[in-house]
Formats: structure tokens, sequence, C-alpha cells
């Protein structure tokens, strides 16, 4: 079975600085998608990042970026010069495809920016 | 930006009664699912529907639950007999499929009582 660990429940952040969300994820697959959902306080989970197995170029999103270790089965987030909205959960989730095109979430990480 | 919509928000239901939960979807997808989110822990995955019918269900997703597209522009989840342990923020999504992301409703928050 597929699992993804999220090992920090909480962090902080400083507003303007920089700060990486981990994620790893448990696979025997090789061709599998990860992405980096956000669940402010309004509770919409929206969609931040994306990323698939056969690239190894990590993707990047204006102020999000991913760090994929494909070895590792590792998959990071980071966050730079963060913002007050940026304040939500952040939940990692895998999908692989021959399993279906569902998600599979890791527990999430609650990220506050302080001013 | 087209959205995918849920009603109700909130929804108090007495256990036992049967409840449904309304989602439209982003017109042109093709993939629709529900997750839940009990408070406080993970999101989890129930169901998947494609081409009018299930395509993916998880343990969790019993014979108390069921669900249908029943106008080409709802997609409802019916849960039969609701129970405590159903109370959780039940989300719906779609997706094109093709490995792309999923959109996420705003959820709609069940408490059983």
């Amino acid at each position: 079975a597929q699992t993804v660990t999220q090992s920090q429940p909480e962090m902080s952040v400083q507003e303007a600085e920089t700060v990486t969300l981990s994620c790893t994820y448990d696979t025997s697959e090789n061709n599998y998608y990860l992405f980096w959902y956000k669940q402010p306080p309004s509770r919409q989970m929206i969609l931040v990042i994306r990323q698939e197995a056969y690239k190894q170029q990590n993707a990047t999103e204006n102020r999000f970026s991913v760090n994929f270790q494909k070895a590792a089965k590792s998959f990071s987030l980071k966050i730079s010069d963060s913002q007050l909205g940026d304040t939500a959960m952040y939940f990692c989730a895998f999908m692989n495809p021959p399993y279906g095109q569902n998600f599979v979430f890791g527990p999430g990480t609650r990220l506050s920016v302080l001013p | 930006e087209p959205e995918v919509t849920q009603t109700p928000s909130h929804q108090v239901t007495q256990m036992g009664q049967e409840v449904i939960l309304r989602c439209v979807p982003i017109s042109n997808h093709l993939y629709f699912y529900w997750y839940r989110q009990i408070l406080g822990q993970k999101v989890e995955f129930l169901v998947s529907f494609y081409n009018n019918e299930i395509s993916e269900k998880s343990e969790i997703f019993d014979d108390q639950f069921s669900v249908e597209r029943p106008d080409g522009s709802n997609f409802t989840l019916k849960i039969r007999s609701t129970k405590l342990e159903d109370s959780a923020m039940y989300f719906c999504a779609s997706g094109q499929g093709n490995n792309q992301p999923q959109h996420f409703g705003d959820g709609t928050r069940l408490s059983i009582l």
C-alpha cells in the first residue's frame, strides 16, 4: 500500500523568510505523480504544485518550489518570501495511476507565517 | 475560473438518518471524487466515479455509502444510516483524469448527533 508521511505536524516562519515542508512516501512503482495542496482556514483545498516522477527537473511555481529526490522517495516543498496568506495546512498527495486516479494524502503540516 | 461547488456547507443530522451531500463538478471534467477528513486527521479517499460508474473505492466506502450523478450536472454522496463516526468534512473533487490535478470544493461539514 502506498503511504505518505509528513513528519512536521506544525511549523512557523517569519514573514519574508523561507521555509521547507517535508514529505516522504512509500511506493514500489516507478511512474507516479506528487502534489502539494494548501488548505487555508477557509478550508478550501488549493493546488500549490505538481511533480511528475519521470521528470528529473524540480517543479517551480512562483515562490513555491519542490525538492524531488526520487531515490529517497522525498518530496519537500520550499516556500520563499513567506507571506501571511501562506498560513494554512499543507498536504502532500500521491497519485499512482496503475491503481487509479485517486490521491493518497499525508497527514498535513500546519504552517503559521508570523508578522 | 470554474469551481467545484458543494452544498450544504454544514449539515447536522440525527444518527440513523439518511443524508445526501451535493456537489457540482467543473463542467468539462470526467472524473469525480469524494474524500473525507475527520477533524484533526488526514484527508481520506472514499470513491471515484467515471463514465457513470464507480471506478475505485476505499474500504471506508461500505454499503452505507452510495454515489450518483443523477442529471449530468450534480454528483451526490448518500449515507444511508448515519453513525456518529461519519462526522467529518466531506470534500468533492473533479478532474480531467490523465494524471491531472483534482479541483476541490469547499467541503461539507457533516455533524452527526
